[in-house]
């Protein structure tokens, strides 16, 4: 079974950083692309990131980049988000979620997605 | 904010069909990428519905359905069931933003 188990969610206070995780299985993870999806509360969803299956390139939205750096270890099967200088607007539940549709991202659908992981960040 | 506009309800008696639009621009549907449709029920991770236009995954009942024109999307849900009340939301790629993007999102409530 394909499957995405995020982690590392919590509390935190605006300004502070916080590392996500995703751990993949029942896929060859080092073939995908993979991204990193965020839903504030009751609202909508945004992409936030992605990675190459070798970790050679990597996209992010306007809004956090230079705060956000995604990462991944295929030995681990797994990927990462490392969010620093974080702000109340970044409160959100984060899913991981594996790109498909093939190796060009711009072309790829997400599917599998994790179930989750909350981001609270406090002022 | 999102470039994809999707209208914020829409519902339907059960058997009924429904449709939910999904507006775009010359920058990501227009420019002929591809659109994908999710469904999110309450307290859950989205779940693919529709990939490249028109295409259903396995497990996807038939009832489901999506299309592509020009710079808008749609899916239909025909012969509504009470199971299908969730959140709707459509995707595509912006080459302005270089990204993915994603509707606004559409309630659908099973009258």
């Amino acid at each position: 079974e394909v499957q995405l188990v995020e982690s590392g969610g919590g509390l935190v206070q605006s300004g502070g950083s916080l590392r996500l995780s995703c751990a993949a299985s029942g896929f060859t993870f080092s073939t995908y692309w993979m991204n990193w999806v965020r839903q504030a509360p009751g609202k909508g969803l945004e992409w936030v990131a992605n990675i190459k299956h070798d970790g050679s390139e990597k996209y992010y939205v306007d809004s956090v980049k230079g705060r956000f750096t995604i990462s991944r270890d295929n030995a681990k099967k797994s990927v990462s988000l490392q969010m620093n200088s974080l702000r109340v607007e970044d409160t959100a539940v984060y899913y991981c979620a594996r790109g498909a549709g093939g190796v060009v991202p711009r072309y790829n659908w997400f599917d599998p997605w994790g179930q989750g992981t909350l981001v609270t960040v406090s002022s | 904010q999102s470039v994809l506009t999707q209208p914020p309800s829409v519902s339907g008696a059960p058997g009924q069909r429904v449709t939910i639009s999904c507006t775009g621009s010359s920058s990501n549907i227009g420019a002929d990428y591809d659109v994908h449709w999710y469904q999110q029920l309450p307290g859950t991770a989205p779940k693919l519905l529709i990939y490249a236009n028109i295409n259903r995954p396995s497990g996807v009942p038939d009832r489901f359905s999506g299309s592509k024109s020009g710079t808008s999307a749609s899916l239909a849900i025909t012969g509504l069931q009470a199971e299908d009340e969730a959140d709707y939301y459509c995707q595509s790629y912006d080459s302005s933003l270089s990204g993915s993007v994603f509707g606004t999102g559409t309630k659908v409530t099973v009258l």
